[in-house]
């Protein structure tokens, strides 16, 4: 069963650039790359989805090579606020979550 | 809207007890989903409806049932209460199948078997 991989934890401070990586070895031809945020008690929100090379919202941006093998989230500029847990999720996994990377943001 | 919405917030049952946890989402969804979330771990699933009617197993469907009458609704039944099945429990929907729709979370059910 394919299983994304991802840092179990991150620290950052406000204003940095944070980029989180997750690989997805066996990713399917068709499948979507896609990330969720997570607060304490709260269900995961989310974040970004893309196929290919590149996708950019308002709040973060998705890169994605050709092999499609791995993902990187980019969050500019973090505050405070995005301490939380970020998942990535592909379909190949059968919806698994996985244990996400915790990043702490410093002041 | 109100999105996703579960009752109870919190519960705590005895051993061997049944309980259903409840699910409504108003976003006229055709896929929901039950996950669970044990402390410092990611979500499993545990099952999921494609639409009114069809149900399928997820990755840790043992000690649960559910049932999907309306398109609204969503039941999870836990049937004979375990201390494994303390947990959070959060219910999700999609307009199409999560992994290439998004998915919409509630704000979870925290559960306790004692």
């Amino acid at each position: 069963l394919a299983k994304t991989t991802q840092p179990i934890s991150m620290d950052s401070y406000e204003g940095q650039e944070v980029n989180i990586t997750c690989s997805h070895n066996n990713i399917a031809t068709n499948d979507y790359i896609t990330w969720y945020q997570q607060f304490p008690s709260q269900g995961p929100r989310f974040i970004i989805q893309g196929y290919k090379t590149k996708v950019t919202n308002e709040v973060a941006s998705l890169f994605i090579p050709a092999d499609r093998k791995s993902s990187t989230l980019s969050l500019p500029r973090v505050s405070l606020s995005d301490t939380a847990v970020y998942y990535c999720l592909v379909l190949t996994d059968k919806l698994i979550f996985g244990t996400g990377t915790r990043l702490q943001v410093f002041p | 809207n109100a999105g996703v919405t579960q009752t109870p917030k919190f519960r705590i049952l005895k051993i061997g007890q049944s309980m259903t946890l409840q699910c409504t989402q108003d976003m006229n969804h055709n896929y929901m989903y039950w996950y669970r979330q044990d402390p410092g771990m990611g979500l499993k699933l545990i099952y999921y409806s494609v639409g009114a009617g069809i149900t399928d197993k997820g990755e840790v469907p043992n000690g649960y049932n559910v049932s999907r009458s309306t398109t609204e609704d969503f039941p999870l039944r836990l049937e004979l209460a375990a201390p494994s099945q303390t947990s959070v429990y959060f219910c999700a929907s999609s307009i199409g199948l999560a992994g290439t729709y998004e998915q919409y979370f509630g704000p979870g059910t925290r559960l306790t078997v004692t």
